[in-house]
């Protein structure tokens, strides 16, 4: 069956960098925008941008310019988001989800089951 | 680019409906037809509900159901049911192939 599998939760000190994976399967990669969403705790949902993995190109949200890069690795099928320069207003839990039709467009269909990262001294 | 507008909760009795706005701008809500809806329980994934304003996916109830407006758009749950209970949020594509999430709503099924 389709499905997004995140890699383990991860603790990290503010000023370092966290890069996350997501594994997807039962589909092909490169056919679906990824994006990559996430949740403070007790918070809303926060979009953070996506990658094409068809063509590798990327677009991150006014808030994460800068500091998000959206990667991906074709031949094992998962894509990457790191994030640099760690606050601890980072903490939470970020998801990946798929675009359910190729395209910036598409709502999100398939989601991962979310990684904590938190961030603190 | 500012998170959509939702309200903060809303209640109903099993039964009844209920229909929860999501108020943009004509940058984002009132300027496509790309707004969706995520039902998100505790400590869950969010998962899709509505896509494109007032398409479901596969395998949701069509008690669910999305409409448009000028900048709001809006998602009506009819029949409630103990298990709707949940979060509740929109999201709407953008200028410049972005995207943005309302604050969420939290539905009491009281």
């Amino acid at each position: 069956q389709v499905q997004l599998v995140q890699s383990g939760a991860e603790v990290k000190k503010p000023g370092a960098s966290v890069k996350v994976s997501c594994k997807a399967s039962g589909y092909t990669l490169t056919g679906h925008y990824m994006h990559w969403v996430r949740q403070a705790p007790g918070q809303g949902l926060e979009w953070m941008g996506w990658i094409n993995p068809n063509v590798d190109s990327s677009n991150y949200a006014q808030n994460f310019q800068g500091r998000v890069t959206m990667t991906r690795d074709t031949s094992i099928s998962t894509a990457y988001m790191e994030l640099s320069r760690l606050r601890s207003d980072d903490t939470a839990v970020y998801y990946c989800a798929r675009g359910y039709n190729y395209g910036p467009r598409s709502a999100l269909d398939i989601w991962g089951q979310g990684t904590v990262v938190t961030v603190s001294s | 680019q500012s998170a959509l507008t939702q309200p903060a909760s809303v209640s109903g009795s099993p039964g009844q409906s209920i229909t929860i706005s999501c108020t943009g701008t004509s940058s984002d809500v009132g300027g496509y037809n790309y707004v969706s809806w995520y039902q998100q329980h505790p400590d869950k994934a969010p998962k899709l509900m509505i896509y494109d304003v007032s398409n479901r996916p596969s395998g949701v109830s069509n008690r669910f159901s999305g409409s448009k407006s000028g900048n709001t758009a809006s998602l009506t749950i009819s029949g409630l049911q103990a298990e709707d209970e949940a979060d509740y949020y929109c999201n709407s594509y953008t200028s410049s192939s972005l995207w943005v999430f309302g604050g969420g709503t939290k539905l009491t099924v009281l």
